[in-house]
C-alpha cells in the first residue's frame, strides 16, 4: 500500500531535550516536505526536500533542522524544542515536478502531535 | 511572497444546503491551487484542484471557480452531507518547478442533518 509513514505519532517531551520525527515514504517520491499545522494559522512549511541531499528552508525554519541521506526518508530534527514548538507536524510527499509539466498531488502522513513542556 | 487569505473560518450549513468557501491569494504568477479536506484527527486530503489555465472545474457535488483578475478562487460544495464537515484549506502554488504551496487558514465546515 503507498503510504506516508511518520513516527512517533505523539510525543511529549521537555524543553531543551533533542528529539527527531521520522517520516518515510514507500512511493519512491522526490519531493518531500515539513509542515506544522497550529490553530487558526493553517500548515505552514517548515523545509522541504526536492531530492537526496537537496534541502531547503520554507516559510518557518528557525529552530528546526532535516536531513535527506536516503530517498524515502526525511526527518525532522528539533536540536533544542522550546514550548512554541508544541504543534501538530505533517509529512508529505510527491513525484518531483518541472516547470510547465504535470503537478502531482501531495500525500500527507497521519501528522505527529508534540507537546514540548 | 505568496499570501492566501481564506472566509469564512467557520460555516455552518444544513444538510443539503450549499456551501461555498472563498480564497484570494496575492501573487499573481500562483497558477495551481489544490482544495484540502481534513477530517478531525486526519491528515489533509486533496479533494479538488485547478490550475490557471481552466476557471472552473467540478467533481460530482464539488467545484472550484478561479477568477485570476480579481485573484480568487473559491470551493462550492452543493446537496451537503453530514460527512462534508470538515475542516477545508484552499492552497496557492507557483509552477517554478517544485511545488510550494502556500496554505489558507482554513475554514471548519459543519452541515447538520
Amino acid at each position: 500500500e503507498a503510504q506516508v509513514t511518520q513516527n512517533p505519532r505523539y510525543l511529549i517531551t521537555v524543553t531543551g531535550k533533542k528529539l527527531t520525527v521520522t517520516c518515510s515514504q514507500n512511493m519512491n517520491h522526490e519531493y518531500m516536505s515539513w509542515y506544522r499545522q497550529d490553530p487558526g494559522l493553517g500548515l505552514r512549511q517548515i523545509y522541504y526536500s526536492m531530492n537526496v541531499e537537496v534541502t531547503d528552508k520554507g516559510d518557518v525554519p528557525e529552530g528546526y533542522k532535516v536531513s535527506r541521506k536516503e530517498k524515502r526518508n526525511f526527518p525532522l530534527i528539533l536540536e533544542s524544542p522550546s514550548p512554541n514548538q508544541t504543534s501538530l507536524y505533517f509529512c508529505a510527499s510527491s513525484m518531483s515536478p518541472t516547470t510547465g509539466g504535470p503537478i502531482y498531488t501531495q500525500y500527507f502522513g497521519p501528522g505527529t502531535r508534540l507537546t514540548v513542556l | 511572497g505568496e499570501n492566501v487569505e481564506q472566509h469564512p473560518s467557520t460555516l455552518s450549513v444544513q444538510e443539503g444546503d450549499s456551501a461555498v468557501i472563498k480564497c484570494t491569494y496575492s501573487d499573481s504568477a500562483s497558477n495551481y491551487f489544490p482544495w484540502y479536506k481534513q477530517e478531525l484527527g486526519k491528515r489533509p486530503q486533496l479533494i479538488i484542484d485547478i490550475r490557471s489555465n481552466v476557471g472552473e472545474k467540478k467533481d460530482q457535488r464539488i467545484a472550484v471557480t478561479l477568477n485570476k483578475t480579481a485573484k480568487h478562487f473559491s470551493l462550492h460544495i452543493t446537496e451537503t452531507q453530514p460527512e462534508d464537515s470538515a475542516v477545508y484549506f484552499c492552497a496557492a502554488s507557483v509552477d517554478t518547478g517544485f511545488q510550494k504551496l502556500v496554505f489558507g487558514t482554513g475554514t471548519r465546515l459543519l452541515v447538520s442533518p
